[in-house]
């Protein structure tokens, strides 16, 4: 069984670009998770995914978007980078919803924008 | 909406001594709760978690955690730390029914010998 994996581990991006940010989730896992953690800060939920379709939101702006492929796996983009998107970003992957489920989480990708 | 309160953000400690990292939370709704550790440069592994029944659980490493609904509070405990438990911990909730975590700001544990 493998876990959750995140690709790229770090990358560096200017100001104004796009980034594209992808998760593989692990084996039996239909559900992926999106988090942001800023330094020194606790990880702040993006968005979910649920079975290829958005079920739920965090306080992002738009230009956080993402998708999930019916493998499961996942991508986070966001477009027009800003300073403060500059964070490492989580994914977590879990079972089918229920009250027992544990979220698994991959290593992060490290974004860095300049 | 739930929240989370981590007030201690650095605790330091020496090894073989005990530790507590103090966690309250605010929900209108029944919630479940979590204890995660982050190792430098590393994800979120979880240490324990609370869903219902009895109110002490114990998770891994030899950590425990007491859910204490009338102080809405889910505490972290370890009778003797090492210095591999220098990390980052976060205690995090969620309601019943989604499975979004909602984390605090983290407590950093330094241990020393």
């Amino acid at each position: 069984e493998t876990g959750v994996t995140q690709s790229p581990t770090h990358l560096i991006k200017t100001r104004g670009q796009q980034v594209t940010l992808r998760c593989s989730s692990q084996s039996g896992h239909n559900t992926v998770s999106w988090y942001q953690q800023a330094l020194g800060q606790g990880p702040q939920f993006i968005f979910q995914y649920y079975r290829e379709e958005e079920n739920g939101r965090g306080n992002f702006p738009p230009r956080f978007s993402g998708l999930q492929f019916p493998n499961y796996s996942s991508e986070l983009n966001v477009n027009a980078l800003e300073l403060d998107d500059s964070a490492l970003y989580l994914c977590a992957s879990s079972a089918p919803q229920g009250a027992d489920t544990e979220a698994f989480f991959g290593q992060g990708t490290r974004l860095t924008v300049v | 909406a739930q929240s989370v309160t981590q007030l201690d953000s650095q605790v330091p400690v020496f090894e073989e001594a005990p530790v507590e990292l103090r966690c309250n939370y605010s929900s209108s709704v029944s919630v479940y709760l979590f204890w995660y550790v982050q190792y430098p440069n590393q994800g979120l592994q979880l240490l324990l978690k609370y869903l219902s029944g009895s109110t002490l659980v114990k998770g891994i490493n030899g950590f425990e955690a007491e859910f204490n609904k009338s102080q809405t509070s889910f505490h972290l405990r370890k009778p003797s730390v090492h210095i591999s438990d220098t990390a980052e911990y976060f205690c995090a909730v969620r309601n019943t029914g989604f499975q979004k975590l909602v984390f605090g700001t983290g407590t950093r544990l330094l241990v020393s010998p």
